[in-house]
């Protein structure tokens, strides 16, 4: 059974600081998807990661992917507040059926 | 292009009670999903489907069903809604010619309570 874990859950940080949320997954996939959720709101896709050592980077959030070490990151520069929501990732167990397998979670806060 | 539709926005249902939760896209996506989302468990795969006339099961069936008679189309019924099914629901789609590429693209949830 995969299983997908992020850290940290939590992680309240202050405007202009980098920080880096992790995702581990147990078994093999080539697949690796970000999403960002705003309270109360749907997810919206970040990035898709297709093969080991994939790089991709949006404005102040760049992710990468290590199949071998099974562990996607997802960094952030210079936080802004805007920045603040919950993200997830998401690896893919069915080779392109999308059935995916969530990460808890992290729940980011940039403070002012 | 309103991409994934999703309705009821919220839902509070009596135990024992069933209703359907209904999706549809507009995107001709060949893959449509189901995913319930409780708090810090991230979001659970309920039922998929990779086209018209083909559904499976994922991680959490059991209490659902769904049927895709439409490629538009993606409704899922609770059966006889218990409390454990309280939780806010997010219907998917994703196209099949990219798919490597291609994310899930999601509805904006149903808020389902059961009392």
């Amino acid at each position: 059974e995969l299983k997908v874990e992020q850290n940290p859950l939590f992680l309240s940080m202050q405007e202009g600081k980098n920080y880096t949320i992790y995702c581990n997954y147990s078994t093999t996939s080539d697949r690796l998807y970000w999403y960002r959720q705003d309270p109360g709101k749907s997810l919206e896709s970040l990035f898709v990661l297709l093969s080991n050592g994939a790089v991709k980077q949006e404005g102040r959030l760049m992710a990468s992917l290590d199949t071998k070490a099974r562990l996607s990151t997802l960094h952030i520069t210079a936080a802004v507040h805007d920045l603040s929501a919950t993200y997830f990732c998401a690896v893919d167990t069915a080779g392109g059926a999308q059935k995916l397998v969530f990460g808890q979670g992290t729940r980011l806060t940039i403070n002012p | 292009n309103a991409g994934v539709t999703q309705t009821p926005k919220f839902q509070v249902l009596k135990t024992g009670q069933s209703m359907t939760l209904q999706c549809a896209q507009d995107m001709n996506h060949e893959y449509m999903s189901w995913y319930r989302q409780d708090p810090g468990m991230g979001l659970r795969l309920i039922h998929y489907s990779v086209g018209a006339g083909i559904t499976d099961q994922g991680e959490v069936p059991n209490g659902y069903n769904v049927s895709r008679s439409t490629t538009e189309d993606f409704p899922l019924r609770l059966l006889s809604a218990a409390p454990s099914q309280t939780s806010v629901y997010f219907c998917a789609s994703s196209s099949a010619r990219g798919r490597r590429n291609s994310p899930l693209h999601f509805g904006n949830g149903t808020r389902l309570t059961v009392t």
